[in-house]
């Protein structure tokens, strides 16, 4: 079956710009998640949607960056006037529910800001 | 607050030997505790995963954890490694709330 799918899978932008990454979660998949991973770290928790709800947005880095789930299933990622260290891979996750069904990870968007 | 501590960045080891990961973890309230495995330009894949019962857990490939909650440790073992085996691992609990919080990764490198 299908899995979670990114996209785009790279983006290279100018600082300052604005970007917008994109998760497929798994048809059906209630939760949704989205991580941060810098070079040689693990995730980090940016934030929470349950179907179209947000209920834990606590680790987005700052008001620069937004999140949104419409409709409980495609998410996006906004990330408004980049900075460098911005610079990560994002990933998706989603699972069936919370608090114990693991996550299905997508393949991330490699982001770099010039 | 939950931690989560990998006490090995870099594990290397030679192809057929046995091999663990460790790692440590700090919580005050009940936990789930999962390995994954991530592999270039790849997301991170589910090993296996300790909810509660036997301690002793059996994930894919051959790998298998054991839950020891008085030292708070949930170390990853192989009993013969492959080439294959070649990817960053990652201890991650989540404690019931929204977040799952992930250590640093372990490189684990199998050499022939």
């Amino acid at each position: 079956g299908a899995g979670v799918s990114q996209s785009p899978r790279y983006k290279v932008a100018k600082r300052g710009q604005d970007v917008a990454l994109r998760c497929d979660p798994i048809s059906g998949h209630v939760s949704l998640f989205w991580y941060q991973q810098a070079l040689g770290q693990g995730p980090e928790f940016l934030t929470y949607f349950q179907n179209e709800a947000q209920l834990d947005k606590s680790g987005l880095p700052s008001d620069r960056f937004f999140a949104e789930r419409p409709e409980g299933s495609v998410s996006t990622l906004k990330i408004q006037r980049t900075q460098q260290e911005d610079s990560a891979v994002y990933l998706c996750a989603s699972s069936l529910e919370i608090p114990n069904q693991p996550q299905h990870f997508g393949d991330g968007t490699r982001l770099s800001i010039l | 607050a939950q931690s989560v501590t990998q006490l090995d960045s870099q594990v290397p080891v030679f192809e057929e030997a046995p091999v663990e990961l460790r790692c440590n973890y700090s919580s005050s309230v009940s936990v789930y505790l999962f390995w994954y495995v991530q592999y270039p330009n790849q997301g991170l894949q589910l090993l296996l995963k300790y909810l509660s019962g036997s301690t002793l857990v059996k994930g894919i490939n051959g790998f298998e954890a054991e839950f020891n909650k008085s030292q708070t440790s949930f170390h990853l073992r192989k009993p013969s490694v492959h080439i294959s085996d070649t990817a960053e691992y990652f201890c991650a609990v989540h404690t019931g709330g929204f977040k799952t919080i992930f250590g640093a990764g372990t490189r684990l490198f199998v050499k022939a």
